[in-house]
């Protein structure tokens, strides 16, 4: 088993729609999950990061946390075509562990 | 804050011969540096896990004779592909962790893109 699950998509959404990604992990020993989005040719960039249970609003991201269940999602609200990228989960144990990313598509 | 710069950004050179690529952090002190590698359409792969001033740990099937990583400062660390061949031809990203922060959020590099002919 994988330590960090994701969807490799492709996942298409329209334009101003709630695009929904999901990621699960193997280790409860977690401690820190983060957000990264990845544009074709260029390397990945932060979006953002959570530790607690629960949600977290920056702009039109929301990172939702829940330990129990092992799973962390990233909602992408009002969804533009410049969200269009492959996004990566990457979780925090004894090691750095990155997924292998959902590829986003917001169709015009 | 927390920018991660790589240079040179594009290499092109000529089988046989030794690339250099430097990643470095330009407002925080990195103790622990990543080096990754990427494939066309792939997922990042983890190529070694450096920290100041010790010798890298190579994830498994990387060679380190060919992958020559230093880490000398906290701000700097250096990648040197060996003997590049035309299968090493890939995008290479480092990141960065910030040693004084708790959490441990990597920043990412540019990348540099290697094509070996």
């Amino acid at each position: 088993q994988k330590e960090v699950e994701q969807n490799s998509g492709p996942l298409s959404v329209p334009e101003g729609a709630i695009a929904s990604l999901n990621c699960t992990y193997s280790d409860r020993g977690s401690q820190s999950f983060f957000w990264y989005r990845q544009y074709s040719g260029k390397s990945p960039e932060l979006i953002m990061f959570i530790y607690s249970n629960g949600d977290k609003e920056d702009g039109r991201f929301t990172a939702q946390l829940n330990k129990a269940s092992q799973y962390v999602s990233l909602l992408i609200r009002d969804s533009q075509p410049s969200d269009s990228a492959t996004y990566l989960c990457a979780v925090t144990g004894n090691q750095f562990y990155f997924g292998t990313g959902t590829s986003l598509t917001v169709i015009p | 804050g927390a920018v991660v710069s790589q240079h040179p950004s594009w290499v092109i050179c000529k089988s046989g011969t030794s690339v250099k690529i430097e990643c470095r952090s330009l407002d925080f002190q990195a103790t622990t540096m990543f080096w990754y590698r990427q494939f066309p359409k792939q997922s990042l792969m983890l190529m070694a896990t450096s920290n100041e001033g010790s010798k890298a740990t190579y994830e498994q099937g990387v060679e380190k004779d060919k992958f020559l990583i230093n880490h000398a400062s906290l701000t700097l660390s250096t990648l040197t592909v060996t003997s590049a061949h035309p299968e090493d031809s890939s995008f290479y990203i480092c990141s960065a962790r910030d040693g004084q922060l708790l959490q441990e959020t990597q920043y990412f590099g540019p990348g540099t893109r290697l094509l070996v002919l």
